[in-house]
Formats: C-alpha cells, structure tokens, sequence
C-alpha cells in the first residue's frame, strides 16, 4: 500500500518570497492534516480537512499560511510571505475517516528553510 | 487545552540496557494514547497505541507502554534497547471524543544507543 506523499522534500527560499507544499494521502482515506514540526519540538497541527471541507484550523496562521483540498484528495499547503521562523519540517498526515479511534499515517515531510 | 509532556530530550544508552521514557498528559476528558517512532530520514510511524481495556500495552519491536490514569502518564518500556532503536519517540494524545482525532504531540525525546 503507498504511503502519504509529499514534495517536494526540500526547499530552501528567501524570507518574504513563497512556497507551496503539495500531498496526496493514502486512497481512500478522507481526513488530511498538516502538521509544522520545528526543529526540537513536537509537530503541531496546522489544519484538518474531512474530505474538502476544513474541520479545524485555529493555529493556520492565515495572513500567512493557507491550504486546500478541492477535489477531496490531494492538498496543497502554502506560505506567502515566508517568514524566518516559518522554517521547519511541514507533514502531511492521512487517516480513514475523522474520529479518534484512527491510526494516522503520516509522510516523510518537507523540509523548509527560510534564510 | 490538551498538552503533552515529556521529561526527557536527549537520552543515551548502551545496547542492552533497559529503557523508559517518560509522558504526562493534561486533558480534562477521556484520551487515547500513542508513541510515534521517527528514525532518521524517516517518516513518523506509529509504536503503539492505548484506546482502552488493558493498561499494558504491547507494541512493535518489543516496545510496551503503560497507562496509569491517576498519573496522567502513559512511558514508553523496552527492557533491552538496540543500536537500530536510535530514533526520535514522540508521545501524543488525542481527545477520544469529539475534536476530529487530531494528535498533540510531546516535544520528543531523542534516544542514542552505542554498540
């Protein structure tokens, strides 16, 4: 079974310029989150869709930070204008249906550096 | 607000030495409990998982972890550690009802085994 993938896998940029993230889940499952994982630190969610619709996205720092689902699949997050301390590991995770009881498979993230 | 803590960041041991890392959680409700393995280069794979019933739970790779609801604290066991158990070890919670199954990590506990 293929896993959660993302890219690209490395980025490094200027701060102010912008970037853009890209995952597709595991088929068929209909939850997608984006975790920001800074170095030293836990991941931390940034938004949760349930198919195309967002559930939660109280810590997406939206001047900054915005992600879509359109289609229910793959998603895209991205950051314009990128600040320093935007520089961190960004993970896509994938889980069945929403609801606690889930496992969540996550991908091997993307790695981001602001200089 | 959910918040995950865990005592440890950096531990190092021989090979066959036991091994326990420390988690307690705060949440007011009900939770389920996870460890998250990352090795290095890796994506965050799940050790092991407690939904309910027995507190002592068994995982991949001879790891176990214990519940103990009175101590909000849920360590992660293994009674003789391998140089290829090197890893970062993440706890994480999530509210068992409501909030979409969204994880809340700890802010990890690297593990160095010399040969």
């Amino acid at each position: 079974e293929a896993g959660v993938a993302q890219s690209p896998r490395y980025k490094i940029i200027e701060k102010r310029q912008s970037v853009a993230f890209w995952c597709n889940p595991i088929s068929g499952h209909a939850t997608l989150y984006w975790y920001q994982q800074i170095l030293g630190q836990g991941p931390k969610l940034l938004i949760q869709f349930q198919n195309n619709g967002v559930v939660d996205d109280s810590q997406l720092p939206k001047d900054r930070f915005s992600a879509e689902r359109l289609k229910g699949v793959d998603s895209t997050l991205k950051i314009q204008p990128a600040k320093l301390e935007d520089s961190a590991v960004y993970l896509c995770a994938s889980t069945p249906i929403r609801g606690a009881g889930n496992t969540i498979y996550f991908g091997e993230g993307s790695w981001l550096t602001v200089v | 607000a959910q918040s995950v803590s865990q005592h440890n960041h950096h531990v190092i041991l021989s090979e066959a030495a036991s091994l326990e890392l420390g988690c307690n959680y705060s949440y007011g409700g009900t939770v389920n409990l996870f460890w998250y393995v990352q090795y290095p280069g890796q994506h965050l794979q799940l050790l092991l998982k407690y939904f309910s019933g027995d507190p002592l739970v068994k995982g991949i790779k001879g790891f176990e972890a214990e519940f103990i609801k009175s101590k909000f604290s849920f360590n992660l066991r293994k009674p003789s550690v391998q140089w290829s158990d090197t890893a970062e070890y993440f706890c994480a919670v999530n509210a068992k009802y409501n909030q979409g199954g969204k994880l809340i990590f700890g802010q990890g506990t690297e593990l160095s085994v010399k040969p």
